[in-house]
């Protein structure tokens, strides 16, 4: 069955370091994968996606991800995070028959000054 | 701006009431979603519509019912509120399931 995993709950880093959110995927064919990302109170929005190609994605707000096949994996980063950027983060995968994308349980980032 | 609009932002409810949470997009986009938002669990899919006149199950659809009016509108109703049904919930659309989604900005829902 198709499944997502965040490993980490939340994280915690300093304004100026650099930043790695992990997600592992389980899809039995090439995968369609999605990061959104969600300010408190709002909606999600979309960050960034992988269909094909180049392994190495770009976002908007200076995000990018890497497809890794070998580990099943889709981490997001920035190199260097500002306090805007203190949401929560949720990985995708699609699509899994009928239409329906499966998120991750989501990564809340807190940013310290 | 274009985008996914959800009335209401926020509602209490009585055990037993009913409602119908309303949702609108104007990026001509075919499918729609009903998702709720619970902590620690994500998002779990509760209907979809993939196309104007078409309505499918998700993973959660119990207690739900819900309506493609036309392609701008997906209306969800509550027919009979439970506490278990407190939640966040997002209506999103999508151009294609491979797109991406474009989701509004919630509906915070109290069952008491």
């Amino acid at each position: 069955a198709q499944s997502v995993t965040q490993p980490d709950i939340h994280i915690t880093v300093s304004e100026g370091a650099s930043l790695e959110l992990r997600c592992n995927y389980s899809y039995g064919a090439t995968p369609y994968l999605f990061w959104y990302v969600q300010s408190p109170g709002q909606g999600l929005q979309l960050l960034l996606k992988y269909f094909s190609g180049d392994t190495l994605v770009q976002g908007i707000k200076g995000f990018e991800a890497e497809f890794k096949r070998s580990q099943s994996s889709f981490n997001l980063r920035k190199p260097s995070v500002h306090w805007s950027d203190a949401a929560e983060y949720f990985c995708a995968v699609g699509p899994t028959g009928g239409f329906k994308t499966i998120f991750g349980a989501g990564t809340r980032l807190f940013v310290k000054a | 701006n274009a985008g996914v609009t959800q009335t209401p932002k926020f509602q209490v409810l009585k055990t037993g009431q009913s409602m119908t949470l309303q949702c609108a997009q104007d990026m001509n986009h075919n499918s729609m979603y009903w998702y709720r938002q619970d902590p620690g669990m994500g998002l779990r899919l509760i209907y979809y519509s993939a196309s104007e006149g078409t309505t499918d199950k998700g993973e959660v659809p119990n207690g739900y019912n819900v309506s493609r009016l036309n392609k701008r509108e997906f209306s969800l109703r509550l027919e009979s509120a439970a506490p278990s049904q407190t939640s966040v919930y997002f209506c999103a659309s999508g151009a294609t399931e491979t797109y991406g989604y474009t989701f509004g900005s919630g509906t915070r829902l109290t069952v008491v």
